[in-house]
């Protein structure tokens, strides 16, 4: 069974540009959760998508955005890059809205300069 | 106070040894906690998961929680150098998130 699949893997941007982060959850699995971590705030909560809705969304600026398709693959994007936008941005899964076992993706790391 | 905390480190523990990592937690909603393992450069991998009171044993690891102490810890037998790693401890949030996350402790383990 093939797990969460992220893409792209690496990404160089420079301030003011936008870009858009994209994910396929595991097989069979309907929930998707974006993570951004950082080596000084670890692991902070982006948005989570269920069923094409939004869930929750986490304390991030407008500039942070997402949205989940009806096969469940979900994309982030990120308008107007920041220095400090430069992360490691984690895809996870989970069976569905419910289920707490989330399974995470490579991530993409995102640099900002 | 962050929700969950979890010492830093480094832990420094040499092979064959046990490993005891700890995690506190803020919320005593929380129903469902987990350890993950992440590798330097990788992404988080769950490990063990504990919903009840008392101990969860699987392979050389052991979950241990105690809601009333809102207390989760990880023991790792036989530590091995493969088993150095950042270990992640993630607790059920009750507000607007799945699963809130410590900042992870670094294990060390020496041959």
């Amino acid at each position: 069974k093939a797990g969460v699949t992220q893409t792209p893997r690496y990404l160089i941007k420079t301030r003011g540009q936008q870009v858009t982060l994209s994910c396929s959850p595991i097989s069979g699995h309907r929930s998707v959760s974006w993570y951004q971590q950082t080596p000084g705030q670890g692991l902070q909560f982006l948005f989570e998508y269920f069923s094409e809705t939004q869930r929750n969304k986490g304390n991030f600026p407008g500039r942070f955005s997402g949205r989940q398709f009806s096969n469940s693959r979900s994309e982030m994007n990120v308008s107007t890059l920041e220095l400090g936008d430069s992360a490691l941005y984690l895809c996870a899964s989970s069976l569905d809205a419910t289920n707490e076992k989330l399974f995470f993706g490579s991530g993409t790391q995102l640099s900002v300069l | 106070q962050k929700e969950v905390e979890q010492n830093s480190g480094p832990l420094s523990v040499p092979e064959g040894a046990i490993a005891s990592l700890n995690c506190t937690y803020s919320d005593r909603g929380s129903q469902s906690f987990f350890w993950y393992r992440q590798y330097s450069g990788k992404s988080p991998e769950l490990i063990m998961s504990i919903y009840s009171n008392g101990d969860k044993e699987d392979g050389r690891f052991t979950a241990q929680l105690n809601k009333a102490s809102q207390y989760v810890s990880l023991l790792i037998r036989d530590s091995q150098p493969s088993d150095s790693a950042t270990y992640l401890c993630a607790v059920t949030g009750t507000g607007f998130q799945k699963l809130v996350f410590g900042t992870g402790t670094r294990l060390l383990v020496s041959p």
